[in-house]
């Protein structure tokens, strides 16, 4: 199986800060991975796939890069509905896995 | 709007057997690939299972082989997870997620059913 490593597995940030949360595979994932959102008590919601291709409604300060095995998600202005937990999946070989999750919290 | 609801969770005791449903509605159930992903108390989301549109074709994370069943009635729009030998272990929200490019990535997502499995 394809282990994902997050980090950090927290942060705390300010509204209008610039968030970046980074996904390593344990061996090249060819930018199938796909990043999610979690609220607590709420399901886990889709926010980019293919590594950088933004999921349609969500909005554009939510970007994804990288390739081979490291892969970022950044939130270019952190707003109050952003703090949750992050989750990379990678989907390029079964069974697909995540990453432990890294939580956003406000500072 | 598409929407799936998951049901059948509760409480069971080791050994005990469970079977989930998710209802799935708002679009064409039958050409998507359908997942269970699960997150125990506090921790990550772990994938359980997968299943094909016609139901031909699965496959089961390690933990579950030979424990768990995922099925689908195409003509009732529903997925379903049969879960027996169960342990302490399985307990976890239940997801049901689709998949509709056949990817093994997850849009959208139920909103889950808690299995318990305690004494």
């Amino acid at each position: 199986d394809i282990q994902m490593t997050q980090s950090p597995s927290s942060l705390s940030a300010s509204v209008g800060d610039r968030v970046t949360i980074t996904c390593r595979a344990s061996q090249g994932i060819s930018n199938s991975l796909a990043w999610y959102q979690q609220k607590p008590g709420k399901a886990p919601k889709l926010l980019l796939y293919a590594a950088s291709r933004l999921e349609s409604g969500v909005p554009s300060r939510f970007s994804g890069s990288g390739s081979g095995t490291d892969y970022t998600l950044t939130i270019s202005s952190l707003q109050p509905e952003d703090f949750a937990t992050y989750y990379c999946q990678q989907y390029y070989s079964t069974p697909p896995t995540f990453g432990q999750g890294t939580k956003v919290e406000i500072k | 709007e598409v929407q799936l609801v998951e049901s059948g969770g509760g409480l069971v005791q080791p050994g005990g057997s469970l079977r989930l449903s998710c209802a799935a509605s708002g679009f064409t159930f039958s050409s998507y690939w359908m997942h269970w992903v699960r997150q125990a108390p506090g921790k990550g989301l772990v994938w359980v299972s997968r299943i094909n549109s016609d139901g031909s074709s699965t496959s089961y994370a390690d933990s579950v082989k030979g424990r768990f069943t995922i099925s689908r009635d195409n003509a009732k729009n529903t997925l379903y997870l049969q879960m027996n030998s169960l342990r302490a272990e399985d307990t976890a929200v239940y997801y049901c997620a689709s998949d509709p490019w056949q990817l093994n990535w997850f849009d959208p997502w139920g909103q889950g059913t808690l299995v318990t499995v305690s004494s």
